[in-house]
Formats: C-alpha cells, sequence, structure tokens
C-alpha cells in the first residue's frame, strides 16, 4: 500500500461545478498536510496547508479527517483556470522530508 | 514570482557532456531538496541537504552529483547522463519546522541527447 493515494481522475467537471478530491495516508504518525497546484511543465505551487480545524481560502476548503486518515480539497465555483494537477503531500511527525501522493488531475471545461 | 532561483531553465546536453544546475534561495531556509519529476508522475526525491550537509541521498546514480557550497545556495553536477534521465529537475527549500511547506523553484527542464 502506498503511504500516500490519490485517485489520479482526470476529474472534468463544467465551469461553475463544485468538485471534491480526497487523499488518504498510510501513517498515522502524519502530522503535516498539504496542497499542491501543478500546471502542465510548471512547478508545484503551494496552494493551501490543512490546519486540524479546517481552513477554506476563498473558493478553496481544506479539511482534515485524522480518524480515517483522509484529507480533501473542496473547489467551489470551479474556473477554466482551475485546470492543473492537484498534489497531496504528507510529512510524518519528525521529519522534513515529506510525502507527495500521485497528483489528481482535474479539467474545468466550458 | 518564485523564492527560489533555479538556472537555467531549460539544457540539452550529450552524453560525454559535464553541466551544472544551480538553485538558490534566500529565505533562511536550512534544508534544500533536489527532486526529479517525469511526465505525468510525482516529483521523485534525490537528495537532501540539512544546514549544508548532505543528509539524504534516495540511491541516487553517481552521475548526478550534489553539491552546497552554502546555505543559500544547491547545486547538482551531471555528468555522463543518459536519454532516460531526461526530465523536469526541481529544487526547493523549507525550514525544518514540522508544518513549514517546500517551496519549489521553476525548475530546469533537461535533455540527455
Amino acid at each position: 500500500r502506498k503511504e500516500v493515494e490519490q485517485d489520479p481522475g482526470p476529474f472534468n467537471v463544467p465551469e461553475g461545478a463544485t468538485v471534491a478530491f480526497n487523499c488518504t495516508y498510510s501513517n498515522s504518525a502524519s502530522q503535516s498536510f498539504f496542497w499542491y497546484r501543478q500546471d502542465c511543465r510548471k512547478e508545484p505551487k503551494l496552494l493551501m496547508s490543512v490546519y486540524s480545524s479546517g481552513n477554506e481560502d476563498g473558493r478553496f476548503t481544506a479539511q482534515l479527517n485524522r480518524a480515517s486518515q483522509y484529507i480533501s480539497l473542496l473547489i467551489r465555483d470551479s474556473k477554466l483556470s482551475d485546470s492543473a494537477t492537484y498534489l497531496c503531500v504528507v510529512k510524518q511527525g519528525g521529519s522534513y522530508i515529506p510525502t507527495f501522493g500521485r497528483g489528481t488531475s482535474l479539467i474545468v471545461h466550458p | 514570482d518564485t523564492e527560489v532561483t533555479q538556472t537555467p531553465k531549460h539544457l540539452v546536453m550529450g552524453m560525454t557532456n559535464k553541466k551544472s544546475l544551480k538553485c538558490e534561495q534566500h529565505m533562511g531556509h536550512r534544508a534544500m531538496y533536489w527532486y526529479k519529476q517525469k511526465a505525468k508522475k510525482p516529483p521523485e526525491l534525490m537528495f537532501v541537504y540539512s544546514y549544508e550537509k548532505l543528509s539524504i541521498n534516495e540511491s541516487v546514480p553517481s552521475r548526478f552529483s550534489p553539491e552546497c557550497p552554502n546555505s543559500s545556495l544547491l547545486n547538482l553536477h551531471l555528468h555522463a547522463l543518459q536519454p532516460e534521465d531526461s526530465a523536469l529537475y526541481l529544487c526547493a527549500s523549507s525550514s525544518q519546522e514540522i508544518n513549514s511547506p517546500l517551496h519549489f523553484g521553476n525548475g530546469t527542464r533537461l535533455t540527455v541527447t
């Protein structure tokens, strides 16, 4: 079983739709969680950190469920410009080495 | 604008060439990373430097040689590469705090002919 798992997609949604991705992690010692966005042939860029109580940044909401060991990313009112790959990243306690999921591809169409 | 700067942006080299990739950050981060990324795959960790000392080498072939001259700079020396080494090479940095995310540079797109 991989340490961090994501559905690769692609998720194909119309503009204005709400879409959610999950990411499961296997190591219960995981302590830090992040969502990155990566456009084709570009570097990953931090979208948001994920806090225990959940957090929101505009149209984006991140949640952490420690009991079931997953994090989620919800995108409301999807824009064409949201089309990208979304990478889930997890750090274990006491480690500065992150583990990447394989990424989820999102395509938002007109 | 990225706070981690990588040069060059693109590099084409033959299998007998020697070249170097460079990375610079001025955020005071003491952990610096090299990643390799192939198309449709997540970044794959190669090396980690912590306080300018190599702390992790993920069994990378010796034709890749990292160097950390100081806390702001990270190099990756390349020699006798193979065509399958063609990829996007990403540098990243972070602080040592557990909740600190990685900050990536723009990457160097390397093609080995």
